[in-house]
């Protein structure tokens, strides 16, 4: 089984702070990887798919990439809505979810 | 729209049954594959079953291998999962997700739905 790792678990930041979130695959996925914001209550969204796209409507502040066992998460510029927990996701074989880094206010 | 309506979670005895449907809308069901994932109370996400348009591929994790079964009703445009010999652990949120086949991601979800294994 391919097993995600995700650092921090969790990070204090402030609004308009670059924001970078790394996930760790425990064998190469190549860029088959998947980045998730899920908010209190409610189901997650997908933001960044195959390592580096962005999905549609998601803001151009957020920005994905890596290959092989190493990627990141990255928001430019922190907005009060940006506020949850990210989940990477692994789909090379099955689908495998990190732990989650929740990222709340400073 | 693209809509996933979850229901049928609620409150069961451990070693008890119960089966979830998701009613899908906005798209044609019968051209997605479609997964369930899980979310206990409080922790990250777990998927833990994936089944093709057409049902021909069905796959889960190895935590609900032989007690869950995972199947779909393209002319009701409905997933469901039937869960039996249920386990404390097995208390959480239940989410459906769909995705268009093996090696992508899932695009949609439903708000997902409660199941509570306690005695």
């Amino acid at each position: 089984d391919i097993q995600m790792t995700q650092s921090p678990s969790t990070l204090s930041a402030s609004v308009g702070d670059r924001v970078t979130i790394t996930c760790r695959a425990s064998q190469s996925i190549s860029t088959w990887l998947a980045w998730y914001q899920q908010k209190p209550g409610k189901a997650p969204k997908l933001l960044i798919y195959k390592a580096s796209s962005l999905e549609s409507g998601v803001p151009s502040r957020f920005s994905g990439s890596g290959s092989g066992t190493e990627f990141t998460l990255t928001i430019s510029s922190l907005q009060p809505d940006d506020f949850a927990t990210y989940y990477c996701q692994q789909y090379n074989t099955y689908w495998t979810f990190g732990q989650g880094t929740k990222v709340e206010i400073k | 729209e693209v809509q996933l309506v979850e229901s049928g979670g609620g409150l069961v005895q451990p070693g008890g049954s119960l089966r979830l449907s998701c009613a899908a809308s906005g798209f044609t069901f019968s051209g997605y594959s479609m997964n369930w994932v899980r979310q206990a109370p409080g922790k990250g996400l777990e998927w833990i079953s994936y089944i093709t348009s057409s049902s021909a591929n069905i796959y889960y994790a190895d935590s609900v291998k032989g007690r869950f079964t995972i199947f779909r009703d393209n002319a009701k445009n409905s997933l469901y999962l039937q869960m039996n010999s249920l386990r404390d652990e097995d208390t959480a949120i239940y989410y459906c997700a769909r995705c268009v086949g093996e090696v992508v991601p899932f695009d949609y979800w439903g708000q997902g739905t409660l199941v509570t294994v306690s005695s």
